[in-house]
């Protein structure tokens, strides 16, 4: 059965400085990873979704994940953060050929202090 | 406007009393599903609907039902609430991939729902 885990519930930074999310999952099959951020009152919306191709994937707002098949990881980078990046980040992982549900791990709260 | 909507957004009950939460998408997407955020917890889903007509349980189905009777519409019931039901509640579609796994879901606003 899949399964994704975030192994930081929380991750401070300060403004500028670069940051990593961590996301490892496990899946006997192919499978399809997001990433999503929750902004304060607000839903989820997608930063970034590897589905095949290139293992290095570029989001918005400047974010980016790699995709390593060998270590099971979706790590989520972003170089220089911003104030505005303070948000809740979801990884998510969709199994490939099945019918399938999508998991998501339990979030990663990252505060930037200026 | 491609959008997810739900109603309502904010719900206050008792214990016992049947309530429904509406979810409506108007991006022709066949995959729907209904999931509950809890502080620590992260989304966990509750049930998913690949089209209409068929639906299947997520991790914590307990205490819920769905249904999908037209491609737009994914109701959320609860038939007796009980305070352990208090969450903040999304709705989300999605594009399917062929017969394989599902694309970026879209996200409805939330509904947060109060069990006294």
């Amino acid at each position: 059965a899949q399964s994704v885990t975030q192994l930081d519930s929380q991750v401070p930074v300060f403004e500028e400085a670069p940051v990593e999310l961590r996301c490892n999952y496990s899946s006997s099959v192919s499978v399809y990873l997001f990433w999503y951020v929750q902004y304060p009152n607000q839903g989820l919306q997608l930063l970034l979704k590897y589905l095949s191709g290139s293992t290095l994937v570029k989001g918005i707002n400047g974010f980016e994940a790699e995709f390593n098949k060998s270590q099971t990881s979706f790590h989520l980078r972003k170089p220089s953060v911003h104030i505005s990046d303070t948000a809740e980040y979801f990884c998510a992982v969709s199994e490939g050929f099945s019918a399938s549900k999508i998991i998501f791990g339990s979030g990663t709260r990252l505060s930037i202090r200026p | 406007e491609a959008q997810v909507t739900q109603n309502p957004r904010y719900l206050i009950t008792v214990t016992g009393k049947k309530l429904t939460v509406t979810c409506s998408q108007n991006m022709n997407h066949e995959y729907m599903s209904w999931y509950r955020q809890d502080p620590g917890l992260g989304l966990r889903q509750i049930y998913y609907s690949m089209n209409v007509e068929v639906t299947d349980k997520g991790d914590v189905p307990e205490g819920y039902k769905v249904s999908r009777k037209e491609k737009r519409n994914f109701p959320l019931i609860l038939e007796s609430p009980s305070p352990n039901q208090t969450s903040l509640y999304f709705c989300a579609s999605s594009y399917r991939q062929g017969p394989a796994a599902v694309d970026e879901q879209y996200f409805g606003p939330g509904t947060r729902l109060t069990v006294t």
